[in-house]
């Protein structure tokens, strides 16, 4: 089973509509990371949560982080083309180094 | 001020054969992560290294896989006699001494190895 559970896998909507994706665990976390990637590309880090109960915003992309910090989601306001690609969650349990992934949320915005 | 460099970008091998993936991190950055991605999966960790020194290799398969970031020059992640299933794109991430603590890791664009 995944550590982290990425819902839906695969979101496709109309340039201008709002969406939300998701990222759940059942374990708890000191802080999440979201990348987004694109096709022949590497990930590229979006945001950092740190804090149960905090928002972070970078233009349209609203993140939050679970109270319980278990649990993340990902709100895009008028999504535009440009918002299309694979959408990562990460964490990085325990005191090693790595990062451990979500499977991604596959976005593609129509226009 | 360039970014996490990975060459080749794709690399076709046929099984048995030996294929060497390079990573020259962001200059200043002396820690190393390399990941596998399979098609409709995420990114399984396979190793990390500093310079000289591997520090985690928990994620790296333990026969014909191998990896190095020697003092000059960039990363090699070497797998020998290559099969099917080692068919991936694999992507090194390079972090400084400053952000390796935040895990902020920045990621290359990833070498394609289709193994025919």
């Amino acid at each position: 089973t995944q550590l982290l559970e990425q819902s839906p896998q695969f979101l496709s909507i109309q340039e201008g509509e709002n969406l939300t994706v998701y990222c759940n665990s059942s374990s708890v976390f000191s802080s999440l990371q979201w990348y987004r990637q694109e096709p022949g590309e590497g990930p590229v880090l979006l945001v950092t949560v740190v804090t149960g109960g905090e928002v972070k915003k970078l233009k349209r992309l609203t993140f939050q982080f679970g109270d319980a910090r278990k649990d993340s989601s990902l709100h895009i306001t008028a999504a535009q083309t440009g918002d299309t690609g694979l959408y990562l969650c990460a964490v990085r349990p325990g005191s090693n180094y790595q990062l451990i992934w979500g499977a991604g949320t596959k976005l593609i915005i129509k226009p | 001020n360039a970014g996490v460099m990975q060459n080749p970008r794709h690399l076709v091998r046929r099984r048995g054969q030996e294929a060497r993936l390079r990573c020259s991190p962001m200059k200043g950055h002396s820690h190393v992560y390399w990941y596998r991605q399979l098609p409709e999966e995420g990114l399984k960790f396979m190793v990390y290294l500093q310079k000289e020194n591997i520090i985690d290799e928990s994620g790296m398969p333990k026969e014909r896989f191998s990896a190095e970031f020697p003092k000059e020059g960039p990363s090699i992640l070497r797998i020998q006699q290559v099969v099917r299933g080692d068919s991936a794109a694999y992507f090194c991430a390079s972090s400084s001494s400053t952000t390796v603590e935040s895990y902020e890791q920045y990621f290359g664009p990833g070498t394609r190895l289709t193994v025919t």
